[in-house]
């Protein structure tokens, strides 16, 4: 079965520091990968996504991430964080085959930038 | 329009009685997918369509739920003797595309209260 996992739930960062945000996913063919952010009250807005090419891809907000294929990983990074990535991010999953089903959530990673 | 528009904003319900949630894509989209989040944790997939007619509904709980996407009409999720455990937040999600090129645009949710 088709699942996404994201390591981390909680991460508590200081303004300016790194992040990593882990993502794996598990699925049968090829795959297409995405990250979405939620800021506060607001709903889902899309970071970057992955169809296929150059594995390291640049989104919106400074954010970039690097499928590994030999890792089935999608890990979402950002080189300074700063107080308004403050949201929850949430990696996805869809396999590219035809049709139109739905994409496959991770649990979401709620982070914390402290100013 | 240009952004994925879903009402109610929020919505409660007694137990046993019935809710209905309305979602319009954006102007041009051909596919409609709906989502349940549950306590902010991962989004499962309801239902898909293409249009008026139903894609793929595997994660439809089809005892209760049903959904509709007619023609010149917003589309609707109904939930028929709401239950508890049908206190999420529902989210409609549009795409241009199909599968293989599926970039999805979510609305801002419906939250819905089971009482």
């Amino acid at each position: 079965a088709q699942s996404v996992s994201q390591h981390n739930h909680h991460v508590i960062l200081s303004e300016a520091a790194s992040l990593e945000l882990g993502c794996n996913y598990s699925y049968g063919g090829t795959v297409n990968l995405f990250w979405y952010v939620q800021y506060p009250g607001q709903h889902l807005q899309l970071l970057l996504k992955y169809f296929s090419g150059d594995p390291l891809v640049k989104g919106i907000k400074g954010f970039e991430a690097e499928f590994i294929k030999s890792k089935f990983s999608f890990n979402l990074r950002k080189p300074s964080v700063q107080w308004s990535d403050t949201a929850e991010y949430f990696c996805a999953a869809h396999g590219s085959g035809g049709g139109a089903d739905g994409l496959t959530f991770g649990k979401g990673t709620h982070l914390i930038i402290q100013p | 329009g240009e952004e994925v528009a879903q009402t109610p904003k929020h919505l409660v319900r007694g137990e046993g009685q019935k809710a209905k949630l309305y979602c319009a894509p954006i102007k041009g989209h051909s596919y409609v997918f709906w989502y349940q989040q549950v306590l902010k944790n991962e989004f499962k997939f309801l239902i898909s369509f293409q249009n008026e007619n139903v894609f793929d509904e595997t994660g439809m709980p089809k005892e209760r739920f049903s959904a509709k996407c007619l023609p010149n009409s917003p589309c609707s999720l109904e939930i028929q003797a709401t239950k508890l455990e049908d206190s999420a937040v529902y989210f409609c999600a549009s795409s241009q595309a199909p599968r293989a090129y599926n970039e999805q645009f979510f609305g801002p949710g419906t939250r819905l209260t089971v009482l």
